[in-house]
């Protein structure tokens, strides 16, 4: 069945990378997201990237996507306390209905 | 591009009220809106379908009569919570795509409903 996963928490020092990895499990996703969701707020676009390429930078986000392995990351370079948050990864697939599933998401901790 | 905005962002109702959500694709004509409901540390629930001109799709266990729904226009979609109850204090968020030009599905910030 369709199903994304993703590890639920992550923490990084401030100044450091943050990567957190994504994994699904329909080859045939078209479309696949990053949304940033900080505590009582909504979601914010971070970035997407369609499903035929491998790599999209965007200032301080480069998102890697291995189409064979099923695998998406997310880099956050020179991670700041500011983007701590849950990052939600998701993949849009439209096999006879379009639809978007999200993984669970996961929570960013970052120590000053 | 690709932004989606909602309308309020909070609201605070009392039980037995009706509420009204916006959803707006800014920059882009979107044929087909979907409405999703977020749990307290949740990832987000589909709640239904709709395509522009037509009757929302409803995903099952969800009140069609309840959680009204209507996509008159290309760029605008509303959510009614009617006769809101507590149980219905959420956090909605709706998604947009242009299913014509095979776009992704682009999520607005969401509105956080509270129902005394």
């Amino acid at each position: 069945g369709e199903d994304v996963e993703q590890s639920l928490f992550l923490s990084v020092r401030e100044g450091d990378s943050s990567v957190i990895n994504c994994t699904y499990t329909d080859s045939s996703s078209t479309y696949l997201y990053w949304y940033k969701q900080e505590p009582g707020a909504g979601l914010q676009l971070l970035t997407y990237i369609f499903s035929n390429m491998d790599m999209k930078q965007d200032q301080r986000l480069t998102v890697l996507l291995n189409k064979k392995d099923k695998h998406l990351s997310l880099r956050i370079a020179d991670t700041q306390t500011g983007d701590s948050a849950i990052y939600f990864c998701a993949e849009s697939i439209d096999t006879g209905g379009f639809k978007t599933i999200f993984g669970a998401g996961t929570r960013l901790f970052v120590k000053a | 591009g690709a932004v989606v905005s909602q309308h309020p962002s909070r609201v605070i109702c009392k039980s037995g009220t009706s509420v009204k959500i916006e959803c707006r694709s800014l920059d882009f004509q979107a044929t087909t809106m979907f409405w999703y409901r977020q749990f307290p540390k949740k990832s987000l629930m589909l709640m239904a379908t709709s395509n522009e001109g037509s009757k929302a799709t409803y995903e099952q266990g969800v009140e069609k009569d309840k959680f009204l729904i209507n996509h008159a226009s290309l760029t605008l979609s509303t959510l009614t919570v009617t006769s809101a109850h507590p149980e219905d204090s959420s956090f909605y968020i709706c998604s947009a795509r242009d299913s014509r030009r095979g776009t992704g599905q682009f999520f607005g910030p969401g509105t956080r409903l509270t129902v005394l």
